[in-house]
């Protein structure tokens, strides 16, 4: 049980156009999920924090109109990276918050991201 | 079967004890990395490792590549150590993670 599944987990698009990943809780609901971004050799960092049926809280540094991310339902969150660049090129994970049962956080396999 | 898992699922220790946190995954890796959550979501990276041990003041992280499992050890533990912890490991292609060892640590 608890499982996130990530789609797409590779993307190349070309820069300018809009990318979209989703993340879905495949067998439990997750009011809240987060996004993360991660560079090369380097940890994950958040990006957001997304909850169901309300806007996403994002941290500081983060774009929020570059970066829109929509949690309209109980299974999935959705993060659109817009107009994009070659420095958005990175490797994006979302996970999901387990409220109930296994407490924690259940991670998707994550989206790499190539801009050209 | 998951790629990672780790053990225990839940652990609760008194302030002071010694706390262990195990590893293992099933895929070749590029490193692992042991990772804190906190409520808020926002994750620390406490140790990258591909081979043999880190310290950290009261962490130590060890990693055995041939056995393909590690270890996460918090000595003198404190309360505000309290967090989950979770092992990543990096395939060069893809990550994968473990479900998480939510830690209360109790005064």
């Amino acid at each position: 049980g608890a499982v996130v599944s990530q789609h797409p987990s590779r993307v190349i698009c070309k820069s300018g156009t809009s990318v979209k990943i989703e993340c879905r809780s495949l067998d439990f609901q997750a009011t809240t999920m987060f996004w993360y971004r991660q560079f090369p050799k380097q940890s994950l960092m958040l990006m957001a924090t997304s909850n169901e049926g309300s806007k996403a809280t994002y941290e500081q540094g983060v774009e929020k109109d570059k970066f829109l991310i929509n949690h309209a339902s109980l299974t999935l969150s959705t993060l659109t990276v817009t107009s994009a660049h070659p420095e958005d090129s990175s490797f994006y994970i979302c996970s999901a918050a387990r409220e109930t049962g296994l407490r924690g956080y259940t991670f998707g396999s994550g989206t790499r991201l190539t801009v050209v | 079967k998951n790629e990672v898992e780790q053990s225990p699922q839940n652990l609760t220790a008194q302030e002071g004890e010694f706390i262990t946190i195990n590893c293992s995954y099933s895929v070749g890796i590029s490193a692992l990395h042991w990772l804190q959550q906190h409520p808020g979501g926002g994750i620390v990276s406490l140790f990258m490792l591909s081979s043999g041990k880190k310290k950290h003041g009261r962490l130590i992280a060890t990693i055995n590549i041939q056995e393909k499992h590690s270890s996460l050890h918090i000595t003198a533990s404190h309360p505000r150590d309290s967090a989950v912890y979770i092992c990543a490991v990096d395939t060069g292609n893809q990550f994968y993670f473990g479900t998480g060892t939510s830690l209360t640590v109790i005064p």
